[in-house]
């Protein structure tokens, strides 16, 4: 089974400060994604990669920037995080074709 | 506007009835539909995808899509309290492997 790991699992951060979330997979999988979850919203998509070098925007990029360095390995950064983007977010990684997505354990944020 | 709506919100079922879930895309440019679970506390798994026309079941899931109504229903028997859960629909067009989630459905199955 494809394993998708995410770091931290918790994270408390200050209004204003700069958080990196890191997602990494063990399976080779050219496809990357990033969501976030919240109660009455369901999973939304913030970014998410085809390969090595590459980002996209999905349906909610504000306040969001990603960094893929390496098949592995898939970041979300907030740069200056906010109140509003305290949630559960989670990686998911995807073989090439319409393939099934494999989640990571989430990674739940608070900003104060 | 949600792109993907599913109903009943929630839905309370007894132990070994049946439960039967709707999801609905208002996006014409898509082709396949995913079907996930997430337990409490969980990450969502993939549970049934369809992309074609017609009903598969797998077990005690069965799964109908109607392409020129953009609908899709899951349909659990003899539904168990393990099956307690939340279910996530979501819609992709072929080639790009780009979810669009629904709010999900959340199932009570009570012992």
């Amino acid at each position: 089974e494809a394993a998708v790991t995410q770091s931290p699992r918790n994270k408390v951060a200050v209004t204003g400060g700069k958080v990196t979330l890191s997602c990494n997979q063990t399976n080779n999988h050219n496809n990357m994604y990033w969501y976030r979850q919240d109660t009455g919203h369901g999973l939304r998509l913030i970014h998410y990669s085809y390969g090595a070098g590459s980002t996209e925007k999905g349906d909610i990029p504000d306040g969001y920037k990603a960094s893929r360095p390496s098949q592995e390995n898939f970041s979300l950064i907030l740069e200056l995080a906010t109140p509003s983007q305290t949630s559960v977010y989670f990686c998911a990684s995807a073989g090439t074709g319409d393939a099934e997505q494999f989640f990571g354990p989430g990674t739940r944020l608070t900003v104060l | 506007q949600q792109k993907v709506q599913q109903s009943p919100e929630s839905l309370i079922v007894p132990e070994g009835g049946m439960a039967s879930l709707n999801c609905t895309s208002s996006d014409r440019n898509v082709d396949y539909f995913w079907w996930y679970r997430q337990h409490s506390g969980k990450s969502p798994k993939m549970l049934m995808s369809i992309f074609s026309n017609g009903e598969k079941e797998e077990g005690r899931f069965t799964v109908h899509l109607n392409k020129a109504s953009l609908h899709t229903s899951l349909h659990i028997r003899d539904s168990q309290p393990s099956d307690s859960a939340l279910y996530l629909c979501a819609a992709s067009k072929a080639g790009y492997n780009k979810l669009t989630f629904g709010k999900g459905t959340v199932l009570l199955v009570s012992p």
